[in-house]
């Protein structure tokens, strides 16, 4: 049972241009959302975050938006870049313990 | 400043050996929480300790596995009788409480057995 899902297991952009990476959860006790950028044997590098009291965060090229009632976040990058490329975790926290639940990834490549 | 280390980056092993993987944290980092991640997947939860304590062990997958943190700094993951099934990649990351705080991962441990 997936509780965070990512169903694009891939995207490819242009340089440039945006790159829109989207989860979605099923678990309504999640209050606290993450994203990470992984690189190959690297572990998972934080990006951003969003608490479910907020719709929107951003920081520098990177802002993610959250949807409640829909149960749905995206992490939009603008402009893309190539070392932009990298494999994006959506992860989820909620209750006393803030145990990450990650999705599967989604592959971002970045074409110069 | 340093940021999460495991040790060793790479481990292989016989099957039914018994393996130790190591994890510092960032000073000062009161959590800690190991994860698993296989091929194709998203990191999973095994364990989280608040200081010294186990606070959720409910990810730990059965009796072989057990992990410990004895001075609430560096903490081992202990795995016995390994099996294939247990290869993948173990993550440590830690954060400055048991709060909805960002966690920092290590570069991982590559298990591998054989």
């Amino acid at each position: 049972d997936q509780q965070v899902k990512q169903n694009s297991p891939s995207l490819s952009v242009q340089e440039g241009r945006i790159s829109i990476l989207n989860c979605d959860y099923t678990n309504s006790m999640f209050d606290y959302f993450l994203w990470y950028k992984k690189y190959p044997a690297e572990g998972p590098t934080f990006l951003i975050s969003i608490s479910s009291i907020k719709d929107k965060n951003e920081d520098g090229r990177f802002t993610v938006f959250l949807n409640k009632s829909a149960k749905h976040l995206s992490l939009h990058i603008v402009p893309s870049q190539p070392g932009d490329s990298a494999v994006y975790f959506c992860a989820a926290n909620g209750g006393s313990n803030y145990k990450l639940t990650f999705g599967k990834g989604t592959l971002l490549t970045v074409n110069p | 400043g340093a940021g999460v280390s495991q040790t060793p980056s790479n481990k292989v092993t016989e099957k039914g050996k018994y393996v130790e993987l190591r994890c510092d944290p960032i000073s000062g980092h009161t959590a800690l929480y190991w994860y698993r991640q296989s091929l194709g997947q998203g990191p999973e939860f095994l364990i989280y300790f608040q200081g010294t304590g186990a606070a959720d062990d409910s990810g730990l997958p059965n009796d072989r596995f057990f992990a410990v943190r004895p001075e609430g700094s560096v903490s081992t993951l202990k795995i016995q009788r390994t099996e294939r099934g247990d290869s993948a990649v173990y993550l440590c990351a830690s954060s400055t409480a048991g709060g909805p705080y960002e966690q920092y991962f290590g570069p991982g441990t590559r298990l591998t057995v054989t």
